[in-house]
């Protein structure tokens, strides 16, 4: 079974911190996502990468980064949070290269209050 | 853009019965549309998949149709079971680049 794990199920962050999320798969998956999920929106691609050091923005970037140092850990910055980045945060992976993309493994998701 | 939707943002059904749930794409280049299920504080889930040539896909107790003219996809659950309660989202997949999710149905089954 993939796993895909993400460092904190629940975190409270105040406005202007520097945010860290954790992202481990242990499948050797070459695509890993960060996704931020809210009510009504569905969920909004942030950042992906399809390889080690590798990354490429998503549909709403602005206020983040990513590291890709490690193929099975994808990190997810948050430079200064800011109180609208208060969301469920999932992280997610998959197999396939940059061609046609398999399903997605998802995390659990972390959810993100600043405050 | 690409605007993935569904038609309705909650769903009640009997225990038992099927359950149909929808999601419109506008895209036509789309190859690739994938169903998933998101249980109550869990990540989402796979359930089945469609490719574009297809019309039709039957896993166990599910199905998902695929209409190409008017660009709209179905998830059919058979005898729905309090287990299947759950927000159901479509998403459309054509490269890394080309993700689009659905905002999602909240199924609840009924007793």
């Amino acid at each position: 079974d993939v796993k895909v794990t993400q460092s904190s199920r629940y975190l409270v962050k105040r406005t202007g911190e520097k945010v860290f999320l954790e992202c481990v798969q242990d499948m050797d998956h070459e695509n890993m996502f960060w996704y931020r999920q809210d009510p009504g929106l569905g969920l909004r691609l942030i950042y992906f990468s399809y390889d080690v050091k590798m990354k490429e923005k998503g549909d709403i970037p602005e206020g983040y980064s990513v590291s890709r140092e490690k193929k099975e850990r994808f990190s997810l910055i948050l430079e200064s949070a800011s109180t609208n980045q208060t969301s469920m945060y999932l992280c997610a992976s998959t197999l396939r290269g940059r061609g046609l993309l398999h399903e997605q493994y998802f995390g659990p998701g972390t959810r993100l209050t600043v405050t | 853009g690409e605007n993935v939707g569904l038609h309705l943002p909650t769903l009640s059904v009997q225990e038992g019965d099927n359950s149909i749930i929808n999601c419109a794409y506008s895209n036509s280049a789309s190859d690739y549309f994938i169903w998933y299920k998101q249980e109550s504080g869990k990540g989402p889930q796979f359930i089945i998949d469609i490719r574009s040539n297809m019309d039709k896909r039957q896993g166990q107790r599910v199905t998902v149709l695929l209409n190409k003219t008017v660009k709209h996809l179905s998830l059919q659950i058979a005898a729905t079971q309090p287990g299947d309660s759950a927000v159901y989202f479509c998403e459309r997949a054509g490269s890394a680049r080309q993700l689009t999710f659905g905002s999602g149905t909240q199924l609840t089954v009924l007793p």
